[in-house]
């Protein structure tokens, strides 16, 4: 099974921060990658995939880069409303593995 | 409006059974793959499995967790996607989400439904 390693596990920004979350893949899985963000009692929503496809709809503050192994999610000026947590998923392989989450907080 | 609405959830005994639903609406259910995924309380997102489209041949993928014990189903013709859960464990408690699959985006969830709770106790 691929793992998915996410950091960090949390994070405790200001509105207007550069904010970057990172998933390690324990082997290449070219950019089958999707970032998704989870409020509390509410389904995920997907922001990227491919690694670096932004959703339609999505604020362009969302970013997402890599390939391979290393993939980063980079909101460049964090909102009140992205206070949440974010989940990578590869889908190179099957079983489909998540990230562990990262959950962003207000500082 | 493409809609996806879990049902079937609640709380059953260890040992048990339950099979929950997926209603589509809003997009031709029939082109898609369609998942399941999982979410114990407090905890990440565990992607439980897949289901392919008639053309190949509705085929499924499992996470080992639930292997043997979960199937996966689906009715084009009611535009629903079912997850018959047998042989439940405390441990498969979570809130349980259908997702679309959007092929031509890499195979990525597209969208979700709002998920319906099963809890084993």
């Amino acid at each position: 099974d691929i793992q998915m390693t996410q950091s960090p596990t949390s994070l405790s920004a200001s509105v207007g921060d550069r904010v970057t979350i990172t998933c390690r893949a324990s082997q290449g899985i070219r950019n089958d990658l999707g970032w998704y963000q989870q409020k509390p009692g509410k389904a995920p929503k997907r922001l990227i995939y491919a690694a670096s496809s932004l959703q339609s709809g999505v604020p362009s503050r969302f970013s997402g880069s890599g390939s391979g192994t290393e993939f980063t999610l980079t909101i460049s000026s964090l909102q009140p409303e992205d206070f949440a947590t974010y989940y990578c998923l590869q889908h190179n392989s099957y079983p489909l593995t998540f990230g562990g989450g990262t959950k962003v907080e207000i500082k | 409006e493409v809609q996806l609405v879990e049902s079937g959830g609640g709380l059953v005994q260890p040992g048990g059974s339950l099979r929950l639903s997926c209603a589509a609406s809003g997009f031709t259910f029939s082109d898609h793959y369609m998942d399941w995924v999982r979410q114990a309380p407090g905890k990440g997102l565990e992607w439980v499995g897949r289901t392919r489209k008639k053309v190949n041949s509705y085929t499924t993928e499992y996470a080992a967790s639930v292997k043997g014990r979960f199937t996966i189903s689906r009715d084009d013709s009611k535009n629903s996607l079912y997850l018959q859960m047998n042989s439940l464990k405390t441990e498969d408690t979570a809130v349980y989400y259908c997702a679309r699959v959007a092929e031509s985006e890499s195979y990525s969830f597209d969208y979700w439904g709002q998920g319906t709770l099963v809890t084993v106790s």
